[in-house]
């Protein structure tokens, strides 16, 4: 089985400062990650996904994540934070042989101050 | 415009009732999913829906039931065995093959 671990439940940083939100797994098969953003009382929307290829990845709102497979880390990055980037950030994985059950860490809260 | 719909918004519960969550995308995906959201959790699996008339059981399905009668469709049965139903609940598609989850906005449950 696999598991998903989000470092830190929240983040405070001021508007225009960089930001990393840390996500490690656990697996004993390969895997695709993903990183969605849910704004209040909202669903889920994909920020950025990893299926195989080049271990940095590039996604929506200026965000993006490398995949580190010796150290099971997909960290996700942005150099300059807006204050419409706060949000929850959660960490998902799939495992190759448990196709479509997605296992998500506990999100990390991203609050941007101005 | 394609995506997922979820209704009502907001649904309140009494003891003992039954309350049926609705989930209808126009996407075609053949896959279906619905997970329950509480603070500090993260997102749960109840069930999950391959093809129409089959699905099964996620991590927490107890006191939850599903059916899966067309491809658009997979509503969700809060059941009075639920005994902390209050949770903001997300149902989500994606194709068979397919790895990516598009989500719906949610229903929050409430129990009066």
């Amino acid at each position: 089985a696999q598991s998903v671990t989000q470092l830190d439940s929240q983040v405070p940083v001021f508007e225009e400062a960089p930001v990393e939100l840390r996500c490690n797994y656990s697996s004993s098969v390969s895997v695709y990650l993903f990183w969605y953003v849910q704004y209040p009382n909202q669903g889920l929307q994909l920020l950025l996904k990893y299926l195989s290829g080049s271990t940095l990845v590039k996604g929506i709102n200026g965000f993006e994540a490398e995949f580190n497979k010796s150290q099971t880390s997909f960290h996700l990055r942005k150099p300059s934070v807006h204050i419409s980037d706060t949000a929850e950030y959660f960490c998902a994985v799939v495992a190759g042989t448990s196709y479509g059950k997605l296992t998500f860490g506990q999100g990390t809260i991203l609050t941007v101050h101005p | 415009d394609g995506g997922i719909t979820q209704s009502p918004k907001y649904l309140f519960r009494k003891e003992g009732q039954n309350v049926t969550l609705s989930c209808e995308q126009n996407l075609n995906h053949d896959a279906m999913y619905w997970y329950r959201q509480d603070p500090g959790q993260g997102l749960r699996l109840i069930y999950y829906s391959q093809i129409v008339n089959d699905f099964q059981k996620g991590d927490i399905a107890e006191g939850y039931s599903v059916s899966r009668e067309k491809k658009e469709s997979f509503p969700l049965t809060v059941t009075s065995a639920q005994k902390n139903p209050t949770a903001f609940y997300l149902c989500a598609s994606s194709t068979v093959g397919g790895e990516t989850q598009y989500f719906g906005p949610g229903t929050r449950l409430l129990v009066l």
